[in-house]
């Protein structure tokens, strides 16, 4: 009965760097978004994965964010060259359909030096 | 913000008050989820209310959704210092059923 699992829970990293962000939804969940929320702000959306569907990739920031999904289940949140400003904590959910409610981890919390 | 917003921003309760907080959206929305957040970790569920429906309860909460005015409102009743968390309101909106937050309500109920 595991829930949606996300890794490394903190990451520091040097100005410059890549980094990558791991997230395992719930077996079964066709929905996987990615959010961003900074210190004490509401949760910005990044990306949102929908069954087969292209993904809707709206609300990356910039080109150095990418993310995809590996058969249906474990997603990746890539930021290629990080800055200052890319420290946040980073959020995945699932949901089990389109329109219900969902299932968030604990979240991968990003510093950048 | 593009999706609405929630207000107010902070509210400060004794126990034992209520407590109500408001979301806007502007689009057509399918359905409403409010979400609590404890310092910072992931959010956990409370409830969902379909497009359809104008209120929902569920233990000490209740939701109303007016759709001609493009809100909804969480209130809490008999509030405790257990209750101290963000509450957010995701917008469930379009034909993908994309959903969106706001910025949220910080709420702090004191003894």
């Amino acid at each position: 009965g595991a829930g949606v699992s996300q890794s490394p829970s903190n990451k520091v990293t040097e100005k410059g760097k890549d980094v990558e962000l791991r997230c395992d939804p719930i077996s079964g969940h066709t929905a996987l978004y990615w959010y961003r929320q900074s210190l004490g702000q509401g949760l910005e959306f990044l990306i949102y994965f929908q069954g087969n569907s292209a993904p809707d990739k709206s609300g990356l920031p910039s080109d150095r964010f990418s993310a995809e999904r590996t058969g249906g289940s474990v997603s990746t949140l890539t930021i290629q060259r990080t800055q200052q400003e890319d420290s946040a904590v980073y959020l995945c959910a699932s949901s089990p359909t389109l329109t219900g409610e969902l299932f968030f981890g604990e979240g991968s919390r990003l510093t950048v030096l | 913000s593009q999706q609405g917003e929630e207000d107010p921003q902070a509210l400060s309760i004794q126990e034992g008050e209520n407590a109500t907080m408001n979301c806007s959206y502007k689009t057509s929305i399918n359905n409403l989820q409010w979400y609590r957040q404890n310092s910072g970790r992931g959010l956990v569920h409370l409830i969902l209310i379909r497009s359809n429906e104008r209120e929902k309860h569920s233990g000490r909460l209740r939701v109303t959704l007016d759709t001609s005015k493009k809100s909804s409102s969480l209130l809490i009743t008999a509030s405790r210092a257990a209750d101290t968390a963000s509450y957010f309101c995701g917008r469930n909106t379009g034909t993908a059923s994309k959903l969106t937050f706001g910025t949220g309500t910080r709420l702090q109920v004191t003894l």
